[in-house]
């Protein structure tokens, strides 16, 4: 099992660029999140996607869009990156019984410029 | 809205000094979440504390919800090197079991051999 996979695991964007992270799991889980990490800030919930086919907005969903592809596939788009959106980006995956144990990917470094 | 903060925001201890990290919640908390993040690395999941005064322990690390339910702490026992890194408290935005979760902003924590 490769659990949770993001790609890429590294990128730079120039202000108004866009661009589509891409998570995976392979756990058969239900619900997968999308966070970002900011020094000193902790990680907040970007978007999150209770089952296939349900997105629905976190504590900062502003200047993101998400599609639940399919059970395993959850990306994450930024359609005109700003420098406010350089952070370190993770996905994580949960089971229906306890949605608070999540299992999270190795994470994508995202730099606007 | 629920904020979790998190003491000390840093720590450095000898080998085989024990420590103590604390989570204290603005609201009650109905489930608390230890996470363990390696640096540059994704969250690993820890132990669930859910009902006043419960404990649980994994190996060397013993984790508590206090009876009024507004704050948790990680005890490490005897640290050792494979210790480091920055522990996270997250909690569920409220009773339901959506796996929204909000996180402190972490306490980095560096073992010296």
């Amino acid at each position: 099992n490769a659990g949770v996979t993001q790609t890429p695991k590294f990128q730079v964007l120039k202000t108004g660029q866009s661009m589509t992270l891409q998570c995976a799991q392979d756990m058969n889980h239900n619900s997968m999140y999308w966070y970002r990490q900011d020094p000193g800030m902790g990680l907040r919930l970007i978007y999150y996607s209770a089952s296939e086919g349900t997105t629905d907005k976190g504590e900062v969903p502003n200047g993101y869009n998400v599609s639940r592809l399919n059970k395993r596939e959850f990306s994450l788009r930024l359609e005109s990156a700003a420098p406010s959106q350089t952070s370190v980006y993770f996905c994580a995956s949960s089971s229906r019984q306890v949605l608070g144990e999540q299992y999270f990917g190795p994470g994508t470094r995202l730099t606007v410029t | 809205s629920q904020e979790l903060e998190q003491s000390p925001q840093s720590l450095i201890v000898q080998e085989g000094k024990n420590l103590t990290i604390n989570c204290t919640s603005s609201k009650t908390l109905y489930g608390l979440y230890w996470y363990k993040q390696k640096y540059g690395e994704g969250l690993i999941f820890l132990m669930m504390l859910q009902k006043g005064g419960e404990e649980k322990s994994h190996e060397k690390i013993t984790a508590k919800l206090d009876e009024k339910k507004q704050q948790s702490s990680l005890h490490i026992t005897a640290s050792q090197p494979s210790h480091a890194g920055i522990y996270l408290c997250g909690a569920d935005e409220g009773p339901s079991n959506t796996g929204k979760l909000i996180f402190g902003q972490g306490t980095t924590l560096q073992v010296k051999p």
